[in-house]
């Protein structure tokens, strides 16, 4: 246990849903980081925030996508429209000033 | 164009034999480096990172790694593997500054077999 929480951990849903991921940080870290990982592939960086702020989006995150971080404490990322090429593992991590730690992720299937 | 290339999909090792586990990088400036470990359902755990200095870096668990600036690689190896060592193994390179975005490799299955 890294010390990092998401929730929920699996979401089932339909095409044309929305859903919404949270991540609980490492309480001191300043960063925080989502990444996406697809069957087989290694994790690709969607976007990071250093407390509230969201310094950097990926070309990944269309505009169905969207994440915050109110408060610079717990980051959610929500998806809108889900089609099923957003099925994936949906990792968080967290950073202060050495390495990242990852949560276990959320997995999200789109049927 | 930024990129880490693990040419391993799947490797299958004997218990207690040695193992390496190439990576490669494409990168414009020498990156900060990493090695993570993945088990079925789990996150991602460092097992060992390079910055700077001595280019035989020694992690958890047992492993090293080596940084060959001439050859672009970072391979990874434990001199004798246990089966708890099966897991995916992800290489990855990041920015040298502060954003310390990482870019993954696709990632290498480890079999042990007993």
């Amino acid at each position: 246990d890294t010390g990092v929480s998401q929730n929920p951990r699996h979401k089932i849903t339909k095409r044309g849903q929305n859903v919404t991921f949270r991540c609980d940080p490492i309480s001191e870290h300043n960063r925080l980081y989502w990444y996406r990982q697809t069957l087989g592939q290694g994790p690709e960086f969607l976007t990071y925030f250093q407390n509230e702020a969201q310094l950097e989006k990926s070309r990944l995150l269309s505009d169905r996508f969207s994440a915050e971080r109110p408060k610079g404490s717990f980051s959610t990322l929500e998806i809108q429209r889900t089609e099923q090429g957003d099925s994936a593992m949906y990792l968080c991590a967290t950073r202060d000033t050495g390495e990242l730690f990852f949560g276990e992720g959320s997995r999200l299937t789109v049927l | 164009a930024q990129s880490v290339t693990q040419p391993d999909i799947h490797i299958t090792v004997s218990e207690g034999a040695s193992l390496e586990l190439r990576c490669n990088y494409s990168y414009g400036a020498t990156p900060y480096l990493f090695w993570y470990v993945q088990s079925p359902g789990q996150g991602l755990q460092l097992l060992l990172k390079y910055f700077s200095g001595d280019t035989l870096v020694q992690g958890i668990k047992g492993f090293e790694a080596e940084f060959k600036r001439s050859q672009s690689s970072f391979n990874l190896r434990k001199p004798s593997v246990h089966w708890s060592d099966a897991a995916e193994y992800f290489c990855a390179v990041g920015a040298r500054d502060s954003s310390y975005k990482l870019i993954f490799g696709s990632g290498t299955r480890l079999l042990v077999r007993p």
